[in-house]
């Protein structure tokens, strides 16, 4: 059985950083793109970021909203995705989730999503 | 970057067909391969994959989901829709980074 748990949430000041992370277990990590999508409060959902596996070298894109302040990051050996926010802003407040993603681009296993609140 | 454009609401009865409608700014398709998904989000729930590659049905839903469309037009379809199908419902390109997603759907009933 997939599954996915994202940790690293919680109330972040403006300004601050944070470190996301996604643990997976119940397939082959190393033969998928992992993903991070948000969602703010009552809004819809904005993907984030992406690295792609070993075969596409790894690859990172980003949401051109975020970038400059995340980055992306894998370890094939523990089977986990990261992520990186720094300048945190009111805006960035969401619920993270982390996603595996096909290489045809859709996002088919999706984690119960973790809280990011920036607010002093 | 490629703006995906659904109706906010769509109320149904129970019983009925819903269609759900998704344009894209620009196309969305690779020869024959259409770049389109769509997921459904329940309140307080994580979303979940219904179709991928615009007619493809995930493993574990229902054959009353469908999916049809290619270039900038594509449907989600419920046919019939039961109470349990009241959610959001997202679509989703992979054309081109950015990702992006629709501002989503949401299904109620009549």
């Amino acid at each position: 059985e997939v599954q996915i748990l994202e940790t690293g949430g919680g109330l972040v000041k403006p300004g601050g950083s944070l470190r996301l992370s996604c643990a997976t277990s119940g397939f082959n990590f190393n033969d998928y793109f992992m993903n991070w999508v948000r969602q703010a409060p009552g809004k819809g959902l904005e993907w984030v970021a992406q690295i792609r596996n070993k075969n596409y070298n790894y690859a990172t894109y980003y949401a051109e909203s975020l970038e400059g302040r995340v980055t992306i990051s894998r370890d094939d050996s523990k089977s986990s995705v990261y992520l990186q926010v720094s300048s945190l802003r009111a805006e960035d407040t969401a619920i993270y989730y982390c996603t595996r993603g096909r290489e045809l681009g859709y996002f088919d296993y999706w984690g119960q999503g973790v809280m990011v609140t920036v607010s002093s | 970057d490629i703006v995906l454009t659904q109706s906010p609401v769509l109320a149904v009865s129970l019983g009925q067909r819903a269609t759900i409608s998704c344009r894209a700014s620009q196309s969305v398709s690779i020869s024959s391969i259409n770049l389109m998904h769509w997921y459904q989000q329940k309140p307080g729930q994580q979303p979940k994959l219904l179709i991928y590659r615009a007619s493809n049905l995930a493993s574990g839903i229902p054959a009353r989901f469908s999916g049809s469309g290619s270039g900038t037009d594509f449907t989600l379809t419920i046919d019939p829709v039961q109470a349990d199908d009241i959610a959001a419902y997202y679509c989703q390109q992979s054309r081109e980074s950015p990702f992006t997603f629709g501002s989503g759907t949401k299904l109620e009933i009549k």
